[in-house]
């Protein structure tokens, strides 16, 4: 049974460029969490997905940043536009039922470099 | 702002000998967590606690809540070279099914 899947591993991108980072949740998981880490930090929450829904994406900076959870396919964490500052790990998890009631599994993570 | 908040910051022990770390918080919880991460990889759930419970135990791991003093620690038991990583504390607080993560405690376990 697969994990977490999330790609690319790693992502190189200028200023200016757009990121896109895909995640494809647990077998049979419905939510998906987005996380951001940066360097010796915790992780800051910015989204949580269901099918087709965006639940609460108040930890989502409001411009240049999206994300969605299709009917079929992974979920996507967009990034348009790329400064500096948005260089960093970005994690997907996910879970069977709302985080309440259990944990989330995580995936490896997407390391995005702005050069 | 951060919910939860780790003490110490980094932690460095003989393998063999015990690791306690803390975990503080600011508002209720309906349960908390705790996760491990080695470097360059993602977290692992380790243990969850629930609100009404006092303490749980997981292998070589102990975790105790008290949520009169909003505090909850972590004791590795007989640490290991292997434990080596960054632990981090989780709150869900229930309001909106979305975990906080606290900054983290770097454990080194030296051989």
């Amino acid at each position: 049974n697969a994990g977490v899947m999330q790609n690319p591993r790693h992502l190189v991108r200028r200023r200016g460029q757009e990121a896109r980072l895909r995640c494809s949740p647990m077998k049979g998981h419905s939510h998906v969490y987005w996380y951001r880490q940066l360097p010796e930090e915790g992780l800051k929450f910015m989204v949580y997905l269901q099918k087709e829904n965006i639940i609460d994406e108040s930890g989502m900076p409001k411009e240049r940043f999206s994300a969605e959870f299709p009917k079929e396919g992974p979920s996507i964490l967009r990034i348009q536009q790329v400064v500096r500052g948005d260089s960093a790990a970005y994690f997907c998890a996910s879970s069977a039922k709302t985080v309440g009631a259990g944990e989330l599994f995580f995936g490896e993570g997407s390391r995005l470099t702005v050069l | 702002s951060q919910q939860g908040e780790e003490d110490p910051q980094a932690l460095s022990i003989q393998e063999g000998e015990n690791a306690t770390m803390n975990c503080s918080y600011k508002t209720s919880i309906n349960n908390l967590q705790w996760y491990r991460q080695n470097s360059g990889r993602g977290l692992v759930h380790l243990i969850l606690i629930r609100s009404n419970e006092r303490e749980k135990h997981s292998g070589r791991l102990r975790v105790t809540l008290d949520t009169s003093k909003k505090s909850s620690s972590l004791l590795i038991t007989a640490s290991r070279a292997a434990d080596t990583a960054s632990y981090f504390c989780a709150t869900d607080t229930g309001a909106n099914s979305k975990l906080t993560f606290g900054k983290g405690i770097t454990l080194s376990v030296r051989p």
